[in-house]
């Protein structure tokens, strides 16, 4: 099992340019998670799914928008990339049920000039 | 709103010696508690999670934790420190809306 995997690794944007970040889960869990890891402030929730076709806010969506057309694919796109998106990306998975307890992929390190 | 806070951002110790990670909640109801782990560069690691029931949970690399209603604690602890635990530790609140706290960098002194 590849657990949870993300692409790119690394990325540069221009500002204003868009892109796509890609997470994979082969562990055919229902729910996915997006966060930013900024210096000093943890981990913070973008946008999640609880299931295909079903996404919904986190606590910083502004800026961000998400699809899951597939259950073990959650697509993360910025549609015109600011500087303050500029950000380390971590997608996580979590299986059916009432544990919650995450599992990680090893981020997407974005940078916005 | 639930929030998470880790009061000490950076602690050293000694290889060998006890550990103990501060970590305080706000929740409206009964909480999920979680501590991960972060290394250079890596991802997020489960150590533990409590849902319910005993109050003192144990995780994996030989982490404990004990979840302390009356002071919305849930601190980490391990008797001894190994050079290999010196990493970010991160204390987690939440279900689906998780909430992070800021960290804990754990340095380990030979």
């Amino acid at each position: 099992n590849a657990g949870v995997t993300q692409t790119p690794k690394f990325r540069v944007l221009k500002t204003g340019q868009s892109m796509t970040l890609l997470c994979a889960q082969d562990m055919n869990h229902e729910y996915m998670y997006w966060y930013r890891q900024d210096p000093g402030m943890g981990l913070r929730l973008i946008h999640y799914s609880v299931g295909e076709g079903t996404t919904a806010k986190g606590e910083v969506p502004d800026g961000y928008n998400v699809s899951r057309l597939k259950k073990q694919n959650f697509l993360l796109g910025l549609e015109s990339a600011a500087p303050s998106q500029t950000s380390v990306y971590f997608c996580a998975s979590s299986p059916q049920g009432l544990t919650y307890e995450q599992y990680f992929g090893p981020g997407t390190r974005l940078t916005v000039t | 709103a639930q929030s998470v806070t880790q009061p000490d951002i950076h602690i050293t110790v000694s290889e060998g010696a006890s550990l103990e990670l501060r970590c305080n909640y706000s929740y409206g109801a009964t909480p999920y508690l979680f501590w991960y782990v972060q290394s250079p560069g890596q991802g997020l690691q489960l150590l533990l999670k409590y849902f319910s029931g005993d109050t003192l949970v144990q995780g994996i690399k030989g982490f404990e934790a004990e979840f302390k209603r009356s002071q919305s604690s849930f601190n980490l602890r391990k008797p001894s420190v190994h050079w290999s635990d010196a990493a970010e530790y991160f204390c987690a609140v939440g279900a689906h809306d998780m909430r992070f706290g800021a960290g804990t960098r754990l340095t380990v002194k030979p």
